[in-house]
């Protein structure tokens, strides 16, 4: 039972667009998100995080949103680069965090030039 | 070191075997996780240590797998009579606490023949 979601495998952007990544989750315990970027035979790199206290964090091209009632958050990069081509995890954890990250199954990012 | 270092790289076993894997975090990092990844599927937390102990380890598959940390900085993972459904990559991540930004090593690229 799968409790976070990124339902698209792969998205395809154009160079200098935004790049718009989904998650949803259903654990309405998880209290922290986060994003983490990860290139083949390399561990995953943390990219951005959102308490659940917020409902947007930014960070330079970076920004997340998290909606709450709806249970979702989003990523958006922009403009996007081709350095930005990569499987991007969405994460969660609740209280303490001695259940480690609950990871999605990720989303291929290409940036087309 | 500067980052989390996990030895070997590539690890080839064949099955009924016994292996271990090893960590080593980022200095001064209480916090240090295991989490497997199967093909196609986001990592998977497997066990967490809070300095010397196992925090939480309820996500091992099964007691054929064990991991220690017993002077709170170095962390082996050790698998027993090795399956080739234990494929996979296992990453250990390690952070200042709980709730804290998490960062991984490169992964060990296990597969059982």
């Amino acid at each position: 039972d799968q409790q976070v979601k990124q339902n698209s495998p792969s998205l395809s952007v154009q160079e200098g667009r935004i790049s718009i990544l989904n998650c949803d989750y259903t654990n309405s315990m998880f209290d922290y998100f986060l994003w983490y970027k990860k290139y083949p035979a390399e561990g995953p790199t943390f990219l951005i995080s959102i308490s659940s206290i917020k409902d947007k964090n930014e960070d330079g091209r970076f920004t997340v949103f998290l909606n709450k009632s709806a249970k979702h958050l989003s990523l958006h990069i922009v403009p996007s680069q081709p350095g930005d081509s990569a499987v991007y995890f969405c994460a969660a954890i609740s209280g303490g965090g001695a259940d480690g990250l609950t990871f999605g199954k990720g989303t291929h990012l290409i940036i087309q030039p | 070191g500067a980052g989390v270092s996990q030895t070997p790289s590539n690890k080839v076993t064949e099955k009924g075997k016994y292996v271990e894997l090893r960590c080593d975090p980022i200095s001064g990092h209480t916090a240090l996780y295991w989490y497997r990844q199967s093909l196609g599927q986001g990592p998977e937390f497997l066990i967490y240590f809070q300095g010397t102990g196992a925090a939480d380890d309820s996500g091992l598959p099964n007691d054929r797998f064990f991991a220690v940390r017993p002077e709170g900085s170095v962390s082996t993972l050790k698998i027993q009579r090795t399956e080739r459904g234990d494929s996979a990559v296992y990453l250990c991540a390690s952070s200042r606490g709980v709730n804290t930004e998490a960062f991984f090593g490169q992964g060990t690229r296990l597969t059982v023949v």
